[in-house]
């Protein structure tokens, strides 16, 4: 089936050691995207990759970088994480800017 | 800009009860509107969406929505729910031509028995 794939799916790290979650997806889609959703919240984004455009929202922290390789597969790196970072990150792809997204299971972060 | 108003944090009901999840959105262009199901730890899944057409979205696991542009509002009906509905939901609404996907801050339905 296809589908996005989000590993881990639990990541647990220390606070100021950077981390890497990893999005994958089998659908071909041209546009990735990258959410944080902390508790109780909605989700927000931080950035989406249209093919190998790289579009950051303005309240991103610098904290958050994104990598995206191929079509396939899109990182989302945290330089370093400090205890406001614990959240759940979602990512979506959809096959182009006006089309509907799709989710991953998410990836839950913890920050010790 | 758009933005989603979700009035009702929590929507206890009992199993088998009709259900109303209340969306209300502000956009100055058209929109496209969005239901998104999220269980316990788990990442949205679509419930629906409405595009263009007719104002009535059914979507999956029985769950449907009507578009209601001059009330600005996007409700989501089931006629009977499960114990498996348990879940947060959230509208979310975007403009037509990209503009980002922006999400109401959801509704915790409980069904009890």
């Amino acid at each position: 089936d296809a589908m996005v794939i989000q590993n881990p799916r639990y990541q647990v790290t220390q606070f100021g050691k950077p981390v890497t979650l990893s999005c994958s997806q089998t659908l071909n889609h041209n546009v990735m995207y990258w959410y944080q959703q902390k508790s109780s919240q909605a989700p927000k984004l931080l950035f989406h990759y249209y093919d190998k455009d790289f579009n950051n929202e303005a309240d991103t922290p610098d904290n958050f970088q994104s990598r995206r390789p191929n079509t396939s597969f899109c990182f989302l790196d945290i330089r370093s994480p400090g205890l406001g970072d614990a959240a759940m990150y979602l990512c979506a792809t959809s096959r182009d800017l006006e089309e509907t997204q799709y989710f991953g299971p998410g990836t839950r972060l913890l920050v010790l | 800009a758009q933005s989603v108003t979700q009035l009702d944090s929590q929507v206890p009901v009992f199993e088998e009860a009709p259900v109303e999840l209340r969306c209300n959105y502000s956009s100055s262009v058209s929109v496209y509107l969005f239901w998104y199901v999220q269980y316990p730890n788990q990442g949205l899944q679509l419930l629906l969406k409405y595009l263009s057409g007719s104002t009535l979205v059914k979507g999956i696991n029985g769950f449907e929505a009507e578009f209601n542009k001059s009330q600005t509002s996007f409700h989501l009906r089931k006629p009977s729910v499960h114990i498996s509905d348990t879940a947060e939901y959230f509208c979310a609404v975007s403009g037509t031509g990209f503009q980002k996907l922006v999400f109401g801050t959801g509704t915790r339905l409980l069904v009890s028995p």
